[in-house]
Parts: C-alpha cells; sequence; structure tokens
C-alpha cells in the first residue's frame, strides 16, 4: 500500500504570511497528487489535482509542485478564510490514501 | 449543479448493521467512479472503498474488507455503502466523492452523514 506523510502536522501563522506544507510518498505516484482543504463542520474541498493543477474557483494564491515522492502546497498569501485543515491524497491507485492533515491555525 | 447527499446513518449497537445511501444529481452518474470516505470524530480522513461506474471492479481498504459492501443503482443515481459487523472503531462521518476522470482526483463530495457505533 502507498503511505502519504504531510509535515507539519500543524502550524501558526499570520495572515499575510507565505506558507508552505510538504506531503511525501511512500513510492513514486508521478503525479497523481491532490489537495484538499476542509474547515470543521465541512466536508473535504479539492484545492489542487495532478500535483499541481488548480480546481475551477480555487484562488490563485494556492499553488501545487512536486513529483514522483515529493510534493508541495504553498499558499502564497494566507486569508482569514484559508486557516483550516489540508489533506493530500495519492490517486495513483484507486485505494486514494490520505495524508493525517496539516492543521493551519492562526499566530 | 452537482449534488451529492447521503443518507442512512444514526445510532447503531455493536455488531450490528446499517446501510448508507448517497443520491447523486447533477451529472451522468453511471460514468462516473465512486467512493466513501470515513472521518472519525477529530481524526484524519479515511478512504474506504471504491466502485468503478459499471459496479465492477470494487475495493476496499483493509479495516472494511468482509464487513462492508459497496453497490450502485445507476437507474436510481445512487451508491451504497452495507456496514455489517460494525465495531466502536467504525464511529465516524461518511461521505461519497465523486472520483474525476484522468488524475483519480475527488472534485464532489457529499456533506456526510454520522455513524455512531455505541451500546
Amino acid at each position: 500500500d502507498i503511505q502519504m506523510t504531510q509535515s507539519p502536522s500543524s502550524l501558526s501563522a499570520s495572515v499575510g504570511d507565505r506558507v508552505t506544507i510538504t506531503c511525501r510518498a511512500s513510492q513514486s505516484i508521478s503525479n497523481y497528487l491532490n489537495w484538499y482543504q476542509q474547515k470543521p463542520g465541512k466536508a473535504p474541498k479539492l484545492l489542487i489535482y495532478a500535483a499541481s493543477s488548480l480546481q475551477s474557483g480555487v484562488p490563485s494564491r494556492f499553488s501545487g509542485s512536486g513529483s514522483g515522492t515529493d510534493f508541495t502546497l504553498t499558499l502564497s498569501s494566507l486569508q482569514p478564510e484559508d486557516f483550516a485543515t489540508y489533506y493530500c491524497q495519492q490517486s495513483y491507485n484507486t485505494l486514494g490514501t490520505f495524508g493525517q492533515g496539516t492543521k493551519v491555525e492562526i499566530k | 449543479e452537482v449534488q451529492l447527499v447521503e443518507s442512512g446513518g444514526g445510532l447503531v449497537q455493536p455488531g450490528g448493521s446499517l446501510r448508507l445511501s448517497c443520491a447523486a444529481s447533477g451529472f451522468t452518474f453511471r460514468n462516473y467512479e465512486m467512493n466513501w470516505v470515513r472521518q472519525a470524530p477529530g481524526k484524519g480522513l479515511e478512504w474506504v472503498s471504491y466502485i468503478s461506474g459499471s459496479g465492477s471492479p470494487i475495493y476496499y481498504a483493509d479495516s472494511v474488507k468482509g464487513r462492508f459492501t459497496i453497490s450502485r443503482d445507476n437507474a436510481k443515481n445512487s451508491l451504497y455503502l452495507q456496514m455489517n459487523s460494525l465495531r466502536a472503531e467504525d464511529t465516524a462521518i461518511y461521505y461519497c466523492a465523486r472520483r474525476g476522470y484522468s488524475y483519480g482526483h475527488f472534485d464532489f463530495w457529499g456533506q456526510g452523514t454520522l455513524v455512531t457505533v455505541s451500546s
């Protein structure tokens, strides 16, 4: 099975900060890597698919990069509505394994 | 507008059964692969099961294999999850999610239905 490891598990940041979250796969997954945002009490929302493609309607301050085993989600300038938990997910195989999540909190 | 609406959650005793449903609308349901994903209270997302557009193949997470059964009725635009031999650790919000073309990302999610396994 493919394991997904995110870091950090949580972080504190201020509005306007640049934030980077990393995700590592236990084997190469090419660019079959997706990022989701989840706010309390809500369903997850797709942000980025295929490692770097921005889902329709998602602000351009979100970006993704990487291929193979190492991936990054970057928020260029953190906004108040971005405080949430972020998950990576591999879709290289049909067992869509998720990372453990990164909680972005207000400093 | 794509919509996924789950139902069927509730309180069930350990060892009991429950059937979840997910009603789909706003897209050609039979053309899309579907998944169930769950989230235990205060925990992360866990993929549970996958079903192709035609109903086969099907895959399960090891944690539910042999106890849960995924199915779909394309005529009714509905996805199901039959859950048997439920355990306390199955307590979670269960989401249905549509798998997008090409890269397998989960592009639409339902609002979730809560399953609580407790005596």
